[in-house]
């Protein structure tokens, strides 16, 4: 089942801009993760944030998250045309370490 | 570190074939794997969760008899898809966790993208 909803579903901008993606979610989580996905590729881990956690930030990421409204945020600043990717919010529940992940958001930045 | 590999990258078969993925976990021991599949511009949607010596388990709506999954080693667990039809073609991704320390960070494989003819 899907645990997080992701908005935007896609998102265009040009380099140098900042972009801004959202994630929902259901349940209590014990953290929430972040990764990229480049097209037809594997997954990276980009940043993990503990359910007592607000705000946390790695390099040109900053990642909020809001407990009360079940949602989180990942910004990256300043963009590349190599963040062209498409970004996941993944939630662990304390069920065995399982991840359930969110819709996603297939970011593109333009030259 | 921390590099989890998949066999084959990709593969084409024809219906009715089995096809056996690999997951190997090249430079750590890993007592659990996961095992997704995705689908073009979709989420990952977990199928199973793969302990080392133990059986497999699975999600709801995952059929087991379709899906074999074995983890014969600490850094080995083997996807088997039985008796491939079209609708099971997919991108599939394991992932391995660093048993230490808790959270447990997730490290993806690079995925298989199976076709079936």
């Amino acid at each position: 089942s899907q645990q997080g909803e992701e908005d935007p579903q896609a998102l265009s901008i040009q380099e140098g801009e900042n972009a801004t993606m959202n994630c929902s979610y259901k349940t209590s989580i014990n953290n929430l993760q972040w990764y990229r996905q480049n097209s037809g590729r594997g997954l990276v881990h980009l940043i993990l944030i503990r359910s007592n956690e607000r705000e946390k930030h790695s390099g040109r990421l900053r990642v909020t998250l809001d407990t009360s409204k079940k949602s989180s945020s990942l910004l990256i600043t300043a963009s590349r045309a190599a963040d062209t990717a498409s970004y996941f919010c993944a939630t662990d529940t304390g069920g065995g370490n399982k991840l359930t992940f969110g819709t996603g958001t297939q970011l593109k930045v333009e030259l | 570190g921390a590099v989890v590999s998949q066999h084959p990258s990709w593969v084409i078969c024809k219906s009715g074939t089995s096809v056996k993925i690999e997951c190997r976990s090249l430079d750590f021991q890993a007592t659990t794997m996961f095992w997704y599949r995705q689908f073009p511009k979709q989420s990952l949607m977990l199928m199973a969760t793969s302990n080392e010596g133990s059986k497999a388990t699975y999600e709801q709506g995952v059929e087991k008899d379709k899906f074999l999954i074995n983890h014969a080693s600490l850094t080995l667990s083997t996807l088997t898809v039985t008796s491939a039809h079209p609708e099971d073609s997919s991108f599939y991704i394991c992932s391995a966790t660093l048993d230490r320390g808790y959270p447990y960070e997730q490290y993806f494989g690079p995925g298989t993208r199976l076709t079936v003819t």
